[in-house]
This record gives C-alpha cells, sequence and structure tokens, in this order.
C-alpha cells in the first residue's frame, strides 16, 4: 500500500522561500503527485501536480526525482496568508483493474511569521 | 468558491442514528470523492465514483454508503453512527477518474454526534 511521510510543521519568514517534501512509496506508475493547502474549516485547494522532473506554475513548483519515491513542494516568497496546512496526495501502486486508494500524508503546517 | 456544493453544511445527531450527506460536482466533472477529516486521522479518503459507478475505494466503513446518481449528484449515506463518526465531511470532484487528481473541494458538512 501506498505511504505518504511530511514534516508536521514547519516555520519561515515573510518572503523566504520554503521547500515540503513528502516521501511516498509503492505509488500507482501512471498517477500524477498532487499537492493540496488547506486553511482551518475549510475544503483543501489545489495547488500543483506533476509526473516528473519539475513542474512549475504561478504559485509554487514541483520537483519530483525520476524514482517518484518523494516530491518537493517549493513556494517561493512566502507571505503571512500562505501558513496553512499543506498535503500531498499520491494514488496506490498498480491499481489496475483493482480499486485503488488514494492517499492524503498528514499534512505540514507551514506558519510564517512577519 | 471551488462550484463544489455540499449539503448540509453542519448535522447534529444522535448515536445510531442515519443521515444523509449531499454534493453537487462542478459543472462538467465526472469524477466525486468523499473524505473524512478528524483531527486524529487526518483526511482519509472514502470512495470514488465516476460517471455512476463506484470507482475506487478506501477505508469507507461498512456502516456507510455513497451512490452518484445520473445527474451526477452524489449522496453519502452514514448509519449507526458513532461518537467516532465525528468529522467533516468533505466531497471533491474533478473531469476524470484515473491519473490526475486535480479535484475540487467543497465547503464540507460537519458532522456532530452526541
Amino acid at each position: 500500500l501506498a505511504k505518504t511521510t511530511q514534516p508536521i510543521s514547519m516555520d519561515s519568514y515573510e518572503g523566504q522561500e520554503v521547500n515540503i517534501t513528502c516521501s511516498h512509496n509503492n505509488i500507482a506508475t501512471n498517477d500524477y503527485i498532487t499537492w493540496y493547502q488547506q486553511f482551518p474549516s475549510q475544503g483543501p485547494r489545489f495547488i500543483i501536480q506533476g509526473y516528473k522532473t519539475k513542474v512549475t506554475n504561478e504559485v509554487a513548483s514541483l520537483f519530483i526525482p525520476a524514482d517518484r519515491k518523494s516530491s518537493t513542494l517549493s513556494l517561493p516568497r512566502v507571505s503571512l496568508s500562505d501558513t496553512a496546512v499543506y498535503y500531498c496526495l499520491v494514488g496506490d501502486k498498480d491499481r489496475g483493474s483493482t480499486l485503488g486508494r488514494l492517499y492524503f500524508g498528514r499534512g505540514t503546517q507551514l506558519t510564517v511569521w512577519p | 468558491d471551488s462550484g463544489v456544493t455540499q449539503t448540509p453544511k453542519h448535522l447534529i445527531t444522535a448515536t445510531g442514528q442515519r443521515v444523509t450527506l449531499r454534493c453537487s460536482p462542478r459543472s462538467g466533472d465526472l469524477s466525486v470523492y468523499w473524505y473524512q477529516q478528524s483531527l486524529d486521522q487526518g483526511l482519509q479518503f472514502l470512495i470514488q465514483y465516476y460517471n455512476g459507478e463506484e470507482r475506487a475505494k478506501g477505508n469507507i466503513l461498512e456502516r456507510f454508503s455513497a451512490q452518484q446518481f445520473p445527474d451526477l449528484h452524489s449522496e453519502l449515506n452514514l448509519s449507526s453512527l458513532e461518537l467516532g463518526d465525528s468529522a467533516l465531511y468533505f466531497c471533491a470532484s474533478s473531469v476524470g477518474y484515473t491519473g490526475s487528481y486535480e479535484q475540487y473541494f467543497g465547503p464540507g458538512t460537519r458532522l456532530t454526534v452526541t
């Protein structure tokens, strides 16, 4: 079964770059790795997803090594409003014709200080 | 606003009772996912439907069931409720069902079992 591991918490200051790594083994071969942001009492919000190497959008970058056993979410120049919980989401390996599962990590609480 | 709606927002009920949570996906999305979020368990994937069919299954209890209707809205039925079922229940939707997990989450239903 797939399993994800993330740091429980991280602290940063405004304007700094933050990198959050998620370790995930046994993930589905053809699935993307997806990251979400969640504020208290709200549903998670999609940030970015990737399959291999590097993906960048207007809010973040995602680095995925060739073995796909981990991924790193990079948030450039964080602000106070980036204080939230960040989750990685992966799918089970070799789902094939069987019904697979999705796994959210336990999440990383990022706190940005002024 | 993600475009995903969930009703009701809050639900308070007693142990042993049965409740139904409702979700309407974003326009054009064919996949619906259900998640349970509690303080001690984090975000737990329950089940996924695609265009009316069950596609993936997580740690969904036998007391819980779900379905997706022809108009693509979905319902999660929780029966024989226990105190431990108190949690936030999120519905999410996406375009497809394999590979990409770019999901859009609703605001959630907070269930309190007394």
